[in-house]
């Protein structure tokens, strides 16, 4: 089954306003990854939170690790409609290496202008 | 710059025929990966490399070979016994088989006529 699992599916929202993404996952891990996808395009890594770290910041990127829940969010804040793409959670398991990387299926963001 | 570059961008393929997609990186990388993306789906590993000469497969090998004999180069063949070969396929690197953060192409479509 799917470690990383993203939540919701779909999030429409208007230029300016902040859209929060939420992912999802089973067991323990090392660090979970955040990536961004623009249509027909190659990955782009945004941000990597390890296991002992609660929160971490990159210009208008927030991301929240509650390894308790086994859940992370990532919060974008003052959208622009240049944030339109799909978004993706990666979990990289104790011990795994690259290898055992496992990626969600996506969130599809679009900011309207 | 330094990048992954993938080639060719668009590729057809009649049934039966066997197809080579390139994968170059010049950021003097260790480990090297194949993905394979369908239509709303999470990435799926297909075979990884953690140094030259030598490489693993992943989730999803069947159908699929790979060469390592340079550090820069990883080339993935598709076969004809990929049943299934349409398909969006992303080659990546990382400084080693540990590190996190996924460095991507922009990937190569792969449509079977």
């Amino acid at each position: 089954s799917q470690q990383g699992e993203e939540d919701p599916q779909a999030l429409s929202i208007q230029e300016g306003e902040n859209a929060t993404m939420n992912c999802s996952y089973k067991t323990s891990i090392n660090n979970l990854q955040w990536y961004r996808q623009n249509s027909g395009r190659g990955l782009v890594h945004l941000i990597l939170i390890r296991s002992n770290e609660r929160e971490k910041h990159s210009g208008r990127l927030r991301v929240t690790l509650d390894t308790s829940k086994k859940s992370s969010s990532l919060l974008i804040t003052a959208s622009r409609a240049a944030d339109t793409a799909s978004y993706f959670c990666a979990t990289a398991p104790n011990g795994g290496a690259n290898s055992k990387l496992t990626f969600g299926k996506g969130i599809t963001l679009s900011v309207r202008p | 710059d330094g990048g992954i570059t993938q080639s060719p961008k668009y590729l057809f393929r009649k049934e039966g025929q066997n197809v080579t997609l390139s994968c170059e990186q010049n950021l003097n990388h260790d480990a090297m990966y194949w993905y394979r993306q369908d239509p709303g789906q999470g990435l799926r590993l297909i075979y990884y490399s953690q140094i030259v000469n030598d490489f693993q497969k992943g989730d999803i090998a069947e159908g699929y070979s790979v060469s390592r004999e340079k550090k820069e180069s990883f080339p993935l063949t598709v076969t004809s016994a990929q049943k299934n070969p349409t398909a969006f396929y992303l080659c990546a690197s990382s400084i080693d088989r540990n590190t996190g953060e996924l460095f991507f192409g922009e990937g190569s479509r792969l449509t079977v006529l």
